[in-house]
């Protein structure tokens, strides 16, 4: 059964960078498409885009400029990385295996609220 | 407002049925797969329904799910106090290049 366990700061200051790492177990990383969605306190989610080992990624447009999602294979390990953030970016933030031929994630961590304030 | 749009919210008593719709255009629901998530009060969304009707392993056959045009619906029959919780629809829209999701609809069960 896969796995997922959210790690990173709890607390960001704003204008700098969001970091989080996604540990994987009970599957091979390179077995699957993974991805990340965000919820903001209250609200509903959002995708923030789904990445591949081999370094095929998309990313939601509306946050685009600023993502990048990266992968550690030797580590089972995908990371997120959301630049300049702002209050707004306060959030769970949810990794998650993505199925990409269908377009939906089966598989999800328990989530890491990040907060953005100064 | 999200491109997806779920009714806020639904209600039905225990052992009725209950229907929650999702209403998108041709270039998501219309054009791709539709998937559905539950997610209980304080916990992580959890996958009850993919490629619009199929179910994962684990989930009971009181959860249902079916797409028509450019609209997608959840069923759940029987209804348990256990299922009260926020549930989302999800499709990819091709003219975003994103996954989507709707904006949620919480159920009570009275």
């Amino acid at each position: 059964q896969v796995q997922l366990q959210e790690s990173g700061p709890g607390l960001v200051k704003p204008s700098e960078t969001l970091s989080l790492t996604c540990t994987v177990s009970g599957a091979s990383i390179t077995s699957s498409y993974w991805g990340w969605i965000r919820q903001p306190p209250g609200k509903g989610l959002e995708s923030i885009g789904y990445m591949y080992y081999t370094g095929t990624t998309n990313y939601n447009p509306s946050l685009k400029s600023r993502v990048t999602l990266l992968v550690d294979t030797s580590k089972k390990q995908f990371s997120l990385k959301l630049t300049s953030v702002t209050a707004a970016d306060t959030a769970v933030y949810y990794c998650a295996s993505y199925n990409n031929h269908a377009s939906f994630f089966d598989n999800w961590g328990q989530g890491a609220l990040v907060t953005v304030s100064s | 407002q999200s491109v997806l749009t779920q009714p806020p919210s639904v209600s039905a008593a225990p052992g009725q049925k209950v229907t929650i719709s999702c209403s998108g255009s041709t270039s998501n629901i219309g054009d791709n797969y539709v998937s559905w998530y539950q997610q209980l009060p304080g916990t992580a969304p959890k996958l009850l329904i993919y490629e619009n009707y199929k179910r994962p392993s684990g989930i009971p056959d009181r959860f249902s799910g079916s797409k028509s045009g450019t609209s997608a619906t959840l069923g759940i029959t029987g209804l348990q106090t256990g299922d009260e919780a926020e549930y989302y629809c999800g499709a990819w829209d091709r003219s975003l290049s994103a996954d989507l999701f709707g904006g949620g609809t919480t159920l009570t069960v009275l």
